[in-house]
């Protein structure tokens, strides 16, 4: 299985903030990887896949990048919304995995 | 606009068969990869396993001895089974759909059905 690992597992941050975060795949998988926001008591939501691009409807603060085993997610100026965990997920092989997730919270 | 919605019972006994069904609406049976996915109290995402329209399936190989994942063309519904449950597998079950080929990622959800393992 690859294993999806990222860092850090909570960042506190203000408003308006620039943030970025980061997934690292235990092999390469190109660029199948995609971000998911999650808020409690609610299902993910997707944001980007393909590494880099915005699932339709989502805020263009929001970018992704990288390539092979490291990627990041990049939020341009934290908004209310945005306080919520951040997964990602490769779907380069099965079994299909998710990182442990990032909590984002409000400093 | 797919829309999946889970339903099942919420409490298990130990050792019995967890069963949940997701209800498809808005979308084509045949245009998506039917799957699960879980997330115990507290923790991250886990994929379970998929159904294709074909019958194909593909499944976690850290449930895959326990695990039947079923798709029911008629009704728009496909179905979980996991036997032997303990109380590891206490999660919130969520369906979702991927288009398959590399789009491989989880565009739509269901809300997730809490189900408790507990004798």
């Amino acid at each position: 299985d690859i294993q999806m690992t990222q860092s850090p597992s909570t960042l506190s941050a203000y408003v308006g903030d620039g943030v970025t975060f980061t997934c690292r795949a235990s092999q390469s998988i190109s660029i199948w990887l995609a971000w998911f926001q999650q808020k409690p008591g609610r299902a993910p939501k997707l944001l980007i896949y393909d590494t880099s691009k915005l699932q339709s409807g989502v805020p263009s603060r929001f970018s992704g990048s990288g390539s092979g085993t490291e990627f990041t997610l990049t939020i341009s100026s934290l908004q209310p919304d945005d306080f919520a965990t951040y997964y990602c997920q490769q779907y380069n092989n099965s079994p299909f995995t998710f990182g442990g997730g990032t909590k984002v919270e409000i400093k | 606009q797919v829309q999946l919605q889970e339903s099942g019972p919420g409490l298990v006994k130990p050792s019995e068969t967890l069963s949940l069904t997701c209800t498809v609406s808005g979308g084509s049976i045949s245009s998506y990869y039917w799957s699960w996915i879980r997330q115990p109290p507290g923790q991250g995402l886990e994929w379970i396993g998929y159904v294709y329209f074909s019958g194909s399936t593909d499944y976690n190989p850290s449930v895959k001895s326990r695990v039947t994942i079923s798709l029911d063309t008629s009704k728009k519904q496909y179905s979980l089974k996991l036997t032997a449950v303990t109380a590891a597998d206490t999660a919130v079950y969520y369906c979702a759909s991927f288009s398959g080929g590399y789009r491989n990622y989880f565009d739509y959800w269901g809300r997730g059905i809490l189900v408790t393992v507990s004798p």
